[in-house]
């Protein structure tokens, strides 16, 4: 069984601060990394897609992908009210055109004003 | 603007019916999928399809079957509904490549059997 790790939270910071979310995951093959985000009673929306080693950066979002490692980690800089939610990640470690999607459980993220 | 509809918001059925949900996608996408959300047990795969009449089994298939006649449309079936199928049902598609793609999600339908 191939897993995608979470810390469930709630992770609880300041507002202004940087939320930092966490992702491990099992299958070293694993070549697509997904962060949704999904606010309570609603469906998930994608946050940041990332594909290969080292840091990508949209906006306040930044998600850094470590193979070596295993890991994947969104970043949330000038953290808002408006980002408390629940945060997923999301591996395909089914290869390029393949499809085994594996969702985390989710990291509950709560900026207090 | 993308959408993905599902029927129904909310659903109550009871133990034994057979129950249709139906997604419906206007961005012309290859792909959809069912997923069902648990509270502790995250989002699950059920089934997914990757073209028209063309489905494939996701990680809890057991007491579900899908249909796929139309691009646009994937519905899913339960078959005799159980009280442990009660649960939030969320369809998603994406445009291919399978996996490697942004999955747009519907509204979800909280179905409850009794």
């Amino acid at each position: 069984q191939k897993e995608v790790e979470q810390n469930s939270g709630p992770l609880s910071v300041p507002e202004g601060a940087i939320a930092s979310l966490n992702c491990t995951y099992s299958d070293r093959g694993s070549q697509s990394f997904f962060w949704y985000r999904q606010y309570s009673g609603k469906s998930p929306e994608l946050i940041m897609s990332i594909y290969s080693n080292g840091d990508k950066e949209d906006g306040r979002f930044t998600a850094q992908l470590n193979k070596a490692s295993q890991y994947v980690s969104l970043l949330i800089r000038d953290s808002q009210p408006s980002d408390s939610a629940t945060y997923l990640c999301a591996v395909n470690t089914g290869g390029a055109g393949s499809y085994q999607l594996t969702f985390g459980k989710g990291t509950k993220l709560s900026v207090i004003p | 603007d993308v959408k993905v509809t599902q029927s129904s918001r909310y659903l109550v059925k009871r133990t034994g019916e057979k129950v249709f949900l139906e997604c419906v996608q206007d961005m012309d996408h290859e792909n959809m999928f069912w997923y069902r959300q648990d509270p502790g047990l995250g989002l699950r795969l059920i089934y997914f399809s990757y073209d028209v009449k063309m489905k494939e089994k996701g990680d809890i298939p057991e007491g579900y079957s899908v249909s796929r006649e139309k691009k646009e449309r994937f519905s899913l079936i339960l078959e005799s509904a159980s009280t442990n199928q009660t649960s939030m049902y969320l369809c998603a598609s994406s445009p291919p490549p399978l996996g490697d793609n942004e999955q747009f999600f519907g509204p979800g339908t909280r179905l409850t059997v009794l």
